[in-house]
């Protein structure tokens, strides 16, 4: 069984750069998630769609950041431009309905310098 | 304003005792409590779950008891294997039947032989 799919799995770039972190969903999951992990706030959610709607936003910290999902099977999540306090380790996790257990991928390490 | 809270940053055990993680929590609105295991460089991993309508769910070796007058809740896990090693996640739905999670700090396990 394949599960949550993310690439890339590490990412260095500069600050001010555009950034594009990918999700592959488990097939028939119909909610989708974004996470993001520091040291200092822990594993907050900042994103999640059910159906491929955005439902709940409100974790998303700035302008910046920005996410899709354009289909069942796919969702990206951006930031335009990034600074370095955006580093951390940013997860996606899918689920069959919002109130199921979500199953996580592996994460994308991101350093901004 | 933590929601959620592991109050124990790490825990230390011998092989086959028992170990138990806690997690604390402050809305008596939460409804739905799950436990997540991560190990380095994956995403977490559910473990098991319980529902506010019961105090117990057991599933192997692992069991997480909820008190709800106390607002707390404890896994479980017996006998303990040093492929337990890990932090282990303590998670809430947030009220109002949303998809959100909301995760304590953590709590690193490490089972010694």
């Amino acid at each position: 069984d394949a599960g949550v799919i993310q690439s890339p799995r590490h990412e260095v770039t500069e600050m001010g750069q555009e950034v594009t972190l990918r999700c592959k969903p488990i097939s028939g999951h119909n909610s989708l998630f974004w996470y993001r992990q520091t040291m200092m706030r822990g594993l907050e959610l900042l994103i999640y769609f059910n159906n491929n709607v955005p439902i709940d936003d409100s974790g998303m910290p700035e302008d910046r950041f920005s996410a899709k999902m354009p289909n069942a099977s796919f969702s990206t999540l951006k930031i335009q431009p990034s600074e370095p306090r955006d580093s951390a380790v940013y997860f996606c996790a899918s689920s069959l309905n919002p109130n199921q257990p979500q199953h996580f991928g592996d994460g994308t390490r991101l350093s901004i310098l | 304003d933590q929601q959620v809270k592991q109050n124990s940053p790490s825990l230390s055990v011998q092989e086959g005792r028992i170990s138990i993680l806690n997690c604390d929590y402050t809305n008596s609105m939460f409804d739905y409590f799950l436990w997540y295991k991560k190990y380095p460089a994956e995403g977490p991993t559910f473990l098991i779950s319980i529902s506010s309508i019961k105090d117990k769910n057991e599933d192997g070796r692992f069991t997480v008891f909820l008190n709800k007058s106390a607002k707390h809740l404890s896994l479980h896990i017996v006998p303990s294997q040093p492929g337990d090693s890990a932090v282990y996640f303590c998670a809430v739905h947030g009220s109002g039947n949303t998809g959100k999670l909301i995760f304590g700090q953590g709590t690193t396990l490490q089972v010694k032989p």
